[in-house]
């Protein structure tokens, strides 16, 4: 058990609509970051946020907006879908230099 | 640009035979180095990490990686791996103060019974 749990764990979207995932840190990590995988690639940053604010954020668009919440949840949204917003992301809980993930959400745009 | 590459995309090999994984890193700074692992169906796993001391980190199931940073890799060794061995492995790399990890594209290894 990762104690890193995402929402939902599939997800079947439309060109042009906007979504939201969420994500619940371990206990006691204050920290989240979000990755976007790619079919056949690694994961590529998209923010991470600390204290409710986006502390750094990777090269993605505006249309990838995040949020933390006073409990440490977070949300990742998407607007304006692409078909290539089409991956897997995942839920990084931030501990010191140490990564740990949830099972990720699998996004598919048709 | 900041990057980590893996060598391999697919190795296959049949059980007991020996395993080394390549990663390298393109960056001059300082670097905390990791190797994650995900079975089928199953979440990333960190399998070790290195951020300071002995170059050799040894990790979880007979795992182990050396950081030889004249070469700018981290590379990931078994002596004898087993089917339960089956899985993708990520490199991962991060730079300084610098909040994410960078990661390579993973390599996908398949141990025959």
């Amino acid at each position: 058990d990762a104690g890193v749990t995402q929402s939902p764990t599939h997800l079947i979207k439309t060109r042009g609509q906007q979504v939201t995932l969420r994500c619940s840190p371990k206990s006691g990590h204050d920290t989240v970051s979000w990755y976007q995988q790619a079919l056949g690639q690694g994961p590529q940053f998209i923010f991470q946020y600390y204290e409710e604010e986006e502390r750094q954020r990777g090269n993605f668009p505006d249309r990838f907006s995040g949020h933390q919440f006073p409990n440490y949840s977070s949300e990742l949204n998407v607007n304006a879908l692409l078909l290539g917003d089409s991956a897997l992301y995942l839920c990084a809980s931030i501990s010191g230099q140490e990564a740990f993930f949830g099972q990720g959400t699998r996004l598919t745009v048709v | 640009a900041q990057s980590v590459s893996q060598h391999n995309h697919h190795v296959i090999l049949s059980e007991a035979a020996s395993l080394e994984l390549g990663c390298n890193y393109s960056y001059g700074g300082t670097v905390n180095l990791f190797w994650y692992v995900q079975y089928p169906g199953q979440h990333l796993q960190l399998l070790l990490k290195y951020f300071s001391g002995d170059p050799l980190v040894k990790g979880i199931k007979g795992f182990e990686a050396e950081f030889i940073k004249s070469k700018f890799s981290f590379n990931l060794r078994k002596p004898s791996v087993q089917w339960s061995d089956t899985a993708e492995y990520f490199c991962a790399v991060h730079m300084d103060s610098n909040y994410q990890l960078i990661w390579g594209a993973g390599t996908k290894l398949i141990i025959k019974p």
